[in-house]
């Protein structure tokens, strides 16, 4: 049972450089989120998608779009990368608002 | 609007026991608690509901006061396993997503 999978687990990437974080789960969940984590800063929510078809802005959505391709992929694109997006990104998934959410194991990116 | 968690940082020795508060200024639905060790995803512990609900896992357990949107999680007889940074996630009444406090850093020691 492979629950959260997030591809890369590591990332370099230049300024102005374009990239996209992939998430899928196999849970059959309808809520699929994007995190961010900075030293100090907790986990701060980028965007969200409650269920298949929509997305919503978080506290930080600035510089990032996401899509939610279908129930089980939920996607994070940086268009221009900055050096501000340097963080570990995690994807979550839960069945739904008010249930246990399942994270990834994270993307570690680091912009140059 | 970021929950506060207090404290920041605590150390224990194995045996001893923990608090860790979350406080918000918005009415809350639900507080969700997770622990994330070093280099890992957070990993879910438990949820309260709007309701003044205790809950309980193993030697975990947590408290929510909806009138004070507050909640504390409690750790006693800490084992060496509980290390790791306690975070708490708040959800709004109407609002699907969890805003996270800053987490509490919590060391055990032998």
């Amino acid at each position: 049972n492979a629950g959260v999978t997030q591809t890369p687990k590591f990332q370099v990437l230049k300024t102005g450089q374009s990239m996209t974080l992939q998430c899928a789960q196999d849970m059959n969940h309808n809520s699929m989120y994007w995190y961010r984590q900075d030293p100090g800063m907790g986990l701060r929510l980028i965007y969200y998608s409650a269920s298949e078809g929509t997305t919503d802005k978080g506290e930080v959505p600035n510089g990032y779009n996401v899509s939610r391709l279908n129930k089980r992929e939920f996607s994070l694109r940086l268009e221009s990368a900055a050096p501000s997006q340097t963080s570990v990104y995690f994807c979550a998934s839960s069945d739904r608002g008010q249930a246990k959410a399942f994270f990834g194991q994270g993307t570690r990116l680091t912009v140059v | 609007q970021q929950p506060v968690q207090s404290p920041q940082a605590v150390i224990l020795r194995e045996g001893e026991d923990a608090v860790i508060n979350c406080s918000s200024s918005k009415a809350l639905y639900s507080v969700h608690w997770y622990r994330q060790k070093h280099g890992e995803a957070p990993v879910f512990l438990m949820i309260l509901l709007k309701g003044g609900e205790q809950k309980g896992h193993d030697k975990i357990s947590a408290s929510f006061n909806e009138k004070k949107q507050q909640s504390s999680l409690y750790l006693t007889a800490s084992q060496l396993s509980y290390s790791g940074t306690y975070f708490c996630g708040t959800q709004d009444t109407g609002r699907i997503a969890l805003t996270f406090g800053s987490g509490t850093r919590l060391q055990v020691q032998p």
